[in-house]
């Protein structure tokens, strides 16, 4: 079957730093892969949309600058955010697809990241 | 405006009552779903592009897409149902998600 295994889980870090977290696809070919994140007390927000061989797509508030992404086969991708402070935090979450936009979407644990 | 509304925002059952969740979409739609948040974050899929009425155990999801509407329904409670119901919808490419419903079951 399908998985998406995203790691690490929970993480911790010092306001101004970055951390990076990875999505790994299992059983299937992640041919566009899709980060969201949900603020506390908030839903899921789409940060991007990742689709190999063309360009990676932010949604608006959500840049490269803040948020690069790697997608570098069809099996794996990281985002890594930059300079995190109180507002990063939340629960991201990567979810991943083979084939086109009609295809289901797999999402992974998610990665929780706190700020302090 | 929102896309995706939910309601209630949350619910308070005994367990054994019946729980009746409500997801509006403002915008036509390819297709949606209905995902279980566990208290820890991580998302399941409990209904993927219904159409008409599935049942997958106690759960019941009745979905009409042309009028833009999907309820979920859980007989019989249980204090594991606990929890936050989302809802999403599909367009272009995109999940859009819905606020939630937060779920409490007391026992």
């Amino acid at each position: 079957g399908a998985l998406v295994y995203q790691y690490p889980r929970r993480t911790i870090c010092k306001s101004g730093t970055s951390m990076r977290m990875e999505c790994q696809a299992v059983g299937f070919q992640a041919t566009s892969v899709a980060w969201y994140r949900q603020s506390p007390q908030k839903t899921f927000e789409l940060i991007a949309l990742s689709t190999v061989n063309s360009a990676i797509k932010y949604e608006q508030n959500f840049t490269q600058e803040k948020f690069p992404i790697s997608h570098p086969n069809l099996s794996f991708s990281s985002m890594t955010v930059l300079n995190a402070y109180l507002e990063d935090r939340g629960l991201y979450l990567c979810g991943a697809r083979e084939g086109g936009t009609n295809e289901r979407l797999f999402f992974g644990h998610g990665t929780k990241l706190s700020v302090l | 405006g929102q896309q995706v509304q939910q309601s209630p925002t949350s619910l308070v059952l005994q367990e054994g009552e019946n729980a009746e969740l409500q997801c509006n979409f403002s915008t036509s739609l390819n297709s949606m779903q209905w995902f279980y948040q566990r208290p820890g974050g991580s998302l399941i899929s409990v209904f993927y592009n219904p159409s008409g009425t599935k049942q997958s155990g106690r759960l019941t999801s009745t979905t009409v897409i042309k009028e833009r509407r999907s309820s979920l329904h859980i007989s019989s409670s249980q204090i594991t149902d606990s929890g936050t119901y989302l809802c999403a919808m599909e367009r272009w490419g995109k999940l859009i998600f819905g606020q939630g419903t937060k779920l409490s079951i007391k026992p």
